[in-house]
């Protein structure tokens, strides 16, 4: 069964740092993983889809990084905003269509001014 | 990516009463959908895969004939919660598997049920 952890569960930074978002997966067979931001209230907002051939992608100042090999992703984000504040969560699908996600718990991220 | 329309965003009903969420996407056509629930604090927990035209398929622990799914077309899922209680006071969200080279989920908006 397909396990995803996320560290840490929670993070404040002063406005303007850099920093990074771990996630782990305890099965390497996975088809892609989707990093999503969460605002309190709201659903999903996609930001970067990672194919499991891929090592990176990068939107804006988000950068993820995966490393299917050892189970993990991380989330770069680059001189962090206030706006940036919500709960980010990691998702990995296995196998092809259809195929459910299973999410990590999520580390929530507070940017302060 | 895939745009989802989910209604209503939030809804407050009384014990025992039925509620109805809609899931639509908007521009393609949906042959599955998913539905999660989330409680306050916790990540989002899969709770039915829609299959247009046919029964959805419920995770283990989730009550079928309380949470009533149908996938008439390839725009519209609809979850049903029947005979609404206190427990199921929660934030539903359903999510479409989009096509072509971006194959990633896209989800609503969610609905938060309060039922009083």
């Amino acid at each position: 069964k397909q396990e995803v952890t996320q560290i840490p569960a929670a993070l404040s930074v002063p406005e303007g740092e850099n920093l990074v978002l771990n996630c782990s997966f305890t099965d390497s067979a996975i088809y892609n993983l989707q990093w999503f931001r969460q605002d309190p209230g709201k659903g999903l907002t996609s930001l970067l889809l990672i194919q499991s051939s891929q090592r990176e992608q990068t939107s804006g100042r988000l950068n993820a990084s995966l490393d299917k090999s050892s189970g993990r992703s991380t989330l770069y984000i680059a001189a962090s905003q206030p706006g940036d504040s919500a709960t980010y969560l990691c998702a990995v699908r296995l196998g092809t269509s259809g195929s459910r996600l299973t999410f990590g718990e999520g580390t929530q991220l507070t940017v302060n001014p | 990516g895939a745009v989802v329309s989910q209604h209503p965003s939030w809804v407050i009903c009384k014990s025992g009463t039925s509620v109805k969420i809609e899931c639509r996407s908007l521009d393609f056509q949906a042959t599955t959908m998913f539905w999660y629930r989330q409680f306050p604090k916790q990540s989002l927990m899969l709770m039915a895969t829609s299959n247009e035209g046919s029964k959805a398929t419920y995770e283990q622990g989730v009550e079928k004939d309380k949470f009533l799914i149908n996938h008439a077309s390839l725009t519209l899922s609809t979850l049903t919660v029947t005979s609404a209680h206190p427990e199921d006071s929660s934030f539903y969200i359903c999510s479409v598997l989009g096509t072509g080279s971006n194959y990633g989920y896209t989800f609503g908006s969610g609905t938060r049920l309060t039922v009083v």
